[in-house]
């Protein structure tokens, strides 16, 4: 049984750039969210996909943004890349939008910004 | 305000001894609560959760929850080397579906 799988695991991009980030949710999960998580801080919540629908949004620019696929599988974009970008972007996988569930990490891509 | 609040530490502990990590959180309305143990370069990976007051025990893992004074702790007994990691408190705020809120993590060392 996979668990939550990312790609790529690591990427050096420029300012300015654009990138896409991969994620494929544990088998028999609906729910991906994206995390982003600053050296020595904890991971920020950027959003939520369920039913191929952006569901919740933290506090992220509109350069952040996403997809679900008909596969549950998620894409994260992100736009004009700043040198503050560079972090470890973590995708979440768990089932449904309920509260009171847990949720599993994927490796999560390193993301550098030049 | 969400806020989730843990001393960063480091914490050290020698190997054997119990390790004793404290998380407070702001939102009263909280439902549920998560300790996540993170090594160094990798992702978080799900240790325990606990949704009722009280203790939940977990082989050598025990996760204590009081809402009214808005307070979560992890217990690690018989505390390992291999217990050396980066541990994340998360929240699940009242309204928020199953969004997490961190905490920044207390780094745990277990001197051999």
């Amino acid at each position: 049984d996979a668990g939550v799988t990312q790609s790529p695991t690591h990427l050096i991009k420029t300012r300015g750039q654009q990138v896409t980030l991969r994620c494929s949710p544990k088998s028999g999960h609906d729910t991906v969210s994206w995390y982003q998580q600053a050296l020595g801080q904890g991971p920020q919540f950027i959003f939520q996909y369920y039913e191929e629908e952006e569901r919740q949004r933290g506090n992220f620019p509109d350069r952040f943004s996403g997809h679900q696929f008909p596969n549950y599988s998620s894409e994260l974009n992100v736009n004009a890349l700043l040198l503050g970008d560079s972090a470890l972007y973590l995708c979440a996988s768990s089932s449904g939008l309920r509260a009171n569930t847990e949720a599993f990490f994927g490796q999560g891509t390193r993301l550098t910004v030049v | 305000q969400k806020e989730v609040e843990q001393n960063s530490g480091p914490l050290s502990v020698p190997e054997g001894a119990i390790a004793s990590l404290n998380c407070t959180y702001s939102d009263r309305g909280s439902q549920s609560f998560f300790w996540y143990r993170q090594y160094s370069g990798k992702s978080p990976e799900l240790i325990m959760f606990i949704y009722s007051n009280g203790d939940k025990e977990d082989g050598r893992f025990t996760a204590q929850l009081n809402k009214a004074s808005q307070y979560v702790s992890l217990l690690i007994r018989d505390s390992q080397p291999s217990d050396s990691a980066t541990y994340l408190c998360a929240v699940n705020p009242t309204n928020t579906g199953n969004q997490f809120y961190f905490g920044t993590g207390t780094s745990l060392t277990v001197i051999p």
